[in-house]
């Protein structure tokens, strides 16, 4: 069965430091990888994705993730953390089933960052 | 794009009553989501739709919970005789279908507390 651990529950950084956020899937074919992000009253919001190519993957806010098939890792990564990205951030793997993304999740990281 | 709504934002019912949660949709997006958050979870799939079609349900989706979606737009998730263990966030996502790995657009949720 598919799965997603993301081994940190808290992070906390200081703001200008450079982040990186685990996660490591399980699953039997090729993923699809999501990183989503969840602030206080909003959505999720999907940072980047990773479907084939380059495994080395851009999104926004200028967040990156790096997939590493031998280590069934999709970390995600920022160089210079700022105050605003204090939030609550989910790793994905996407189960096609039947022709559709059904996501599976991991619990969250949840990212604090000191001023 | 006013983007996914989700009404209410919260709800607190009595153990044994029914309540019912509503989504709307990005207007043209013909697939539709929902998933359940827990407290320190990250979210899990209930059910999803293609169009007005219901074309999987979670076997998280007991009997007391029933979703529709009856013209292919707005969708309900109705939940019978509530439990405590019903308290969560409810999240309503939606995509369009053009490829297995479409974006989904979440909603901000309802977060549902049953005493």
């Amino acid at each position: 069965a598919q799965s997603v651990t993301q081994p940190d529950i808290h992070i906390t950084v200081s703001e200008g430091a450079s982040l990186e956020l685990r996660c490591n899937y399980s699953y039997g074919a090729t993923p699809y990888l999501f990183w989503y992000v969840q602030s206080p009253g909003q959505g999720l919001q999907l940072l980047l994705k990773y479907f084939s190519g380059d495994t080395l993957v851009q999104g926004i806010k200028g967040f990156e993730a790096e997939f590493k098939r031998s280590q069934s890792s999709f970390n995600l990564r920022k160089p210079s953390v700022h105050w605003s990205d204090a939030a609550e951030y989910f790793c994905a793997v996407g189960a096609d089933s039947g022709g559709y993304n059904k996501l599976i999740f991991g619990a969250g990281t949840r990212l604090a960052v000191h001023p | 794009d006013t983007g996914v709504s989700q009404d209410p934002r919260h709800k607190i019912t009595k153990r044994g009553q029914n309540v019912t949660f509503r989504c709307d949709p990005i207007s043209e997006h013909n697939r539709l989501y929902w998933y359940r958050q827990t407290l320190g979870q990250g979210p899990e799939f209930l059910t999803y739709f293609q169009n007005e079609a219901q074309l999987e349900k979670s076997r998280l989706l007991s009997d007391r919970f029933s979703a529709e979606r009856p013209k292919g737009s707005f969708s309900t998730l109705e939940i019978q005789r509530t439990e405590q263990g019903d308290s969560a966030m409810y999240l309503c996502a939606s995509s369009t279908s053009s490829a297995t790995n479409e974006k989904l657009f979440f909603g901000s949720g309802t977060q549902l507390s049953v005493l």
